[in-house]
């Protein structure tokens, strides 16, 4: 069936770092596929979103792209800030958007 | 930007009572309503797909009679957690979905604290 794998955390980085955060999916047919963030007692924001190979989502100097060939959709960030400090996860979900399948999530911890 | 509000944010009770959340879109419609279960540090596990004016489809898992969900309206399910106990306590996240051609959007969570 459908899953998501995102890389263990913590990652603790220092402020200004770069930052990459695992994830790889396996799907049948064409997920599409997300990055979600949660911060300390709230729900989930979205982050970002590629619903196509090769599409690149990109939100608040964050960035993701879809790779089908390597079933990848890593996250990135070239300089990361004590307040991206959250827990952040991969998701998929099928071509009407119903079912969501959730990676395990990875918290990052950034130090000023 | 589509909203959806969870309330209550956090609720405390006692043993044996029942608890009810609910989850409003504030701006759509939905005919389907999402409730999910984060345990600490872990990652969301769905409980239910609610769907307006018809039975809600349970995951594999969950118990049915236990976590009772009313999709009355096109904005409001509720999840009532009946007799609830103290390993019932988590966090409880709703989503919902404006349309075919969005994702879900996801509330704010309840954390219940069952003592």
């Amino acid at each position: 069936g459908d899953s998501v794998t995102q890389m263990e955390g913590p990652v603790t980085l220092s402020e200004e770092a770069f930052l990459t955060i695992n994830c790889t999916y396996t799907a049948t047919g064409y997920p599409s596929l997300f990055w979600y963030v949660q911060y300390p007692g709230e729900g989930l924001q979205l982050l970002l979103k590629a619903t196509k190979a090769d599409d690149k989502g990109s939100n608040k100097g964050f960035e993701a792209t879809y790779r089908k060939e390597t079933t990848s959709f890593h996250l990135e960030k070239g300089s990361v800030q004590v307040s991206d400090s959250a827990v952040y996860f991969c998701a998929l979900t099928g071509y009407n958007f119903n079912k969501f399948y959730f990676g395990s999530g990875t918290k990052l911890n950034v130090k000023p | 930007g589509a909203v959806v509000s969870q309330h209550p944010s956090w609720v405390i009770c006692k043993s044996g009572t029942s608890v009810k959340i609910e989850c409003r879109s504030l701006d759509f419609q939905a005919t389907t309503m999402f409730w999910y279960r984060q345990f600490p540090k872990q990652s969301l596990m769905l409980m239910a797909t609610s769907n307006e004016g018809s039975k809600a489809t349970y995951e594999q898992g969950v118990e049915k009679d236990k976590f009772l969900i009313n999709h009355a309206s096109l904005t409001l399910s509720t999840l009532t957690v009946t007799s609830a106990h103290p390993e019932d306590s988590s966090f409880y996240i709703c989503s919902a979905l404006p349309d075919r051609d969005q994702p879900q959007h996801f509330g704010d969570g309840t954390r219940l604290s069952i003592l």
